[in-house]
């Protein structure tokens, strides 16, 4: 299995710009997350999806949105970027019931 | 004050010394415990859960104090391939569908 995949790895972008980032697990799982990591501040937490047709925000969901496409996949969205956006991005799943969550490999997105 | 605190580091310590550290949380409501490993560039996987009673798994230990709300995790017989940064992970509360991380200890295990 592949686990939770994301697309793409790596991005530049400028002020400006937008773009979408993708993200889908093969585990079945319910709920999926989005995080931005950032030196010092540990993973933060943007927007998840508790089940397929809901989203919530997190913490920093200021200047991102994002779809449930379906159980599979969950989008980000950068609609105009900016420089404090550059961070490295981690999409997560988790099981119903269970806490344990899997992550994807990141996108390291630099916006200049 | 944030919701969970970690001594960032690093430590640097000799292969096979014993090494640990804590974490603190904020909410006392906290339900679920868990450190996750993430090495260099790549994403953080489960290390362990963090019970009540504490636990081993190996040469980890991982125990959870309540009354002074820390949970700390041990690292015996340290071997290179620990070398990682460790994430102190928390659950808020019965029910809560987020994780609150920690900024991670980063941990460097020297030959």
């Amino acid at each position: 299995n592949a686990g939770v995949t994301q697309t793409p790895k790596f991005q530049v972008l400028k002020t400006g710009q937008s773009m979408t980032l993708q993200c889908a697990q093969d585990m079945n799982h319910n709920s999926m997350y989005w995080y931005r990591q950032d030196p010092g501040m540990g993973l933060r937490l943007i927007y998840y999806s508790a089940s397929e047709g809901t989203t919530d925000k997190g913490e920093v969901p200021n200047g991102y949105n994002v779809s449930r496409l379906n159980k599979r996949e969950f989008s980000l969205r950068l609609e105009s970027a900016a420089p404090s956006q550059t961070s490295v991005y981690f999409c997560a799943s988790t099981r119903r019931g269970r806490t344990e969550a899997f992550f994807g490999q990141g996108t390291r997105l630099t916006v200049v | 004050r944030k919701e969970v605190e970690q001594d960032p580091g690093p430590f640097n310590v000799p292969e096979g010394a014993t090494v640990a550290f804590n974490c603190t949380y904020s909410n006392s409501a906290s339900q679920s415990f868990f450190w996750y490993r993430q090495d260099c560039r790549k994403e953080p996987k489960l290390l362990m859960s963090v019970y009540s009673s504490g636990n081993e798994d190996g040469r980890f230990t991982a125990q959870l104090n309540r009354a002074s709300q820390y949970i700390s995790l041990l690292i015996r017989d340290s071997k290179l391939s620990d070398s990682a940064t460790y994430l102190c992970v928390v659950k808020p509360h019965q029910g809560a569908q987020k994780l609150v991380f920690g900024q991670g200890t980063r941990l460097t295990i020297n030959p």
